[in-house]
């Protein structure tokens, strides 16, 4: 069974610059989520969907940042404009309904 | 607010040895506990989890305890092994509408040979 596939792998930008992320959730996940996981921290959700509703994004912050889940499927994060604070690596993880999450390899994003 | 805290940044333990790594949790509304488990520019790898209406569940050399009424649970491996050097995060899951999991800080362990 294919994971959850995420691109790119890495992305260096400046701040104020536009960042877009992809993520492809496991066949059949009704659920995906978005973490920002800084160095040295936990994992943080930023967005939760429910096939192509948000059920959760109330620590995404919408002055900058936005996502998407198209058809209830694949996802995009997109950073806009960004700042240095947002250097972190960017986790998407899907579920089953009442299932574990399982995560993929994740976006590590440096603003420079 | 912090509801899920790993207190020990960092683990060492020898290898054969028991490694025990432990989280506490303040928010009684959590019904599902997981440990996930990271190498190094990897995502989270699920490794084990328990419900709430358990104490104990058990997969090979790792077993989680579940503690209520103190709000802590603990991962156990058991004999542990160089490849086991990761960091390990807890997760606790919230069941109210959604299912929200969230992250402790982790603990880096590193097991030696």
């Amino acid at each position: 069974e294919a994971g959850v596939a995420q691109s790119p792998r890495y992305k260096i930008i400046e701040k104020r610059q536009s960042v877009a992320f992809w993520c492809n959730p496991i066949s059949g996940h009704a659920t995906l989520y978005w973490y920002q996981q800084i160095l040295g921290q936990g994992p943080k959700l930023l967005i939760q969907f429910q096939n192509n509703g948000v059920v959760d994004d109330s620590q995404l912050p919408k002055d900058r940042f936005s996502a998407e889940r198209l058809k209830g499927v694949d996802s995009t994060l997109k950073i806009q404009p960004a700042k240095l604070e947002d250097s972190a690596v960017y986790l998407c993880a899907s579920s089953p309904n009442l299932g574990v999450a399982f995560f993929g390899q994740g976006t590590r994003l440096t603003v420079v | 607010d912090q509801q899920v805290k790993q207190n020990s940044p960092s683990l060492s333990v020898q290898e054969g040895r028991i490694s025990i790594l432990n989280c506490d949790y303040t928010n009684s509304m959590f019904d599902y506990f997981l440990w996930y488990k990271k190498y190094p520019a990897e995502g989270p790898t699920f490794l084990i989890s328990i419900s709430s209406i358990k104490d104990k569940n058990e997969d090979g050399r790792f077993t989680v305890f579940l503690n209520k009424s103190a709000k802590h649970l603990s991962l156990h491996i058991v004999p542990s092994q160089p490849g086991d050097s990761a960091v390990y995060f807890c997760a606790a899951r919230v069941t109210s509408g959604t299912y929200k999991y969230i992250f402790g800080t982790g603990t880096r362990l590193k097991v030696l040979a």
